[in-house]
């Protein structure tokens, strides 16, 4: 299985100032098809995740623009432009190029 | 709009059943791949199983396989989870995904606690 590292656990951010988080996978995550199906995820306390990024870099439908994600290969990282309250709660990167789908222990965003 | 409602979560005892349902709206259920992913409390995502678009094809996490049966019926735009011989460790939140070339759509979940 494909393993993926997220770093930092935890991030304490002050509102209005950028956070970002790095995403690691053991294996390379290009499909045989050229795409690369790595996703971010947000949870909130209490909610279910809900998609913010798919296939590295393209925002989900009605995802604001301060995020922003990029990398290739084996190395993601998940960038939010300006913290908003909104935004704190647990960010998960994910790889659904290769089964089983897998997961990074998560990163919890909270505000300082 | 995509929506993915799941039921059937409960407490039930160690060895013990459940059949976890997900009703699906819309969009063209049976042109998509399902899965379920669960979450023990306060840890991370973990995929349990997935099931092809004509329910042909099924696969499982090891830590649930023979005792977790995943199926769909497309004429009633569901997926289900048979969960046999539940132990304690099976205790989660248990969400239905819908995913498309990595556009991932996840219900609201529901609870399964294992206990006695």
């Amino acid at each position: 299985d494909i393993v993926m590292s997220q770093t930092p656990l935890s991030s304490p951010v002050t509102l209005g100032q950028p956070a970002s988080i790095s995403c690691r996978s053991s294996h390379s995550l290009v499909h045989s098809s050229g795409n690369t199906y790595l996703s971010w995820l947000h949870q909130r306390p209490g909610q279910p995740p809900r998609l913010l990024i798919h296939r590295i870099s393209n925002r989900f439908s009605g995802v604001p623009d301060r995020f922003s994600g990029s990398g290739a290969g084996t190395d993601f990282t998940l960038k939010i432009n300006r913290v908003e309250t909104e935004d704190v709660g647990i960010y998960y990167c994910m790889q659904t190029t290769q089964f089983p789908w897998t997961f990074g222990q998560g990163t919890k965003v909270e505000i300082k | 709009e995509v929506q993915l409602v799941e039921s059937g979560g409960d407490l039930v005892q160690p060895g013990g059943s459940l059949r976890l349902s997900c009703a699906a709206s819309g969009f063209s259920f049976s042109n998509y791949w399902m899965y379920w992913v669960r979450q023990a409390p306060g840890k991370g995502l973990v995929w349990v199983s997935q099931i092809n678009n004509d329910g042909s094809n099924t696969n499982y996490a090891d830590s649930v396989k023979d005792r977790f049966t995943i199926s769909r019926d497309n004429a009633k735009n569901t997926l289900y989870l048979q969960m046999n011989s539940l132990r304690a460790e099976d205790t989660a939140m248990y969400y239905c995904v819908r995913d498309w070339f990595g556009e991932s759509t996840w219900g609201q979940g529901t609870p399964v606690t294992v206990s006695s």
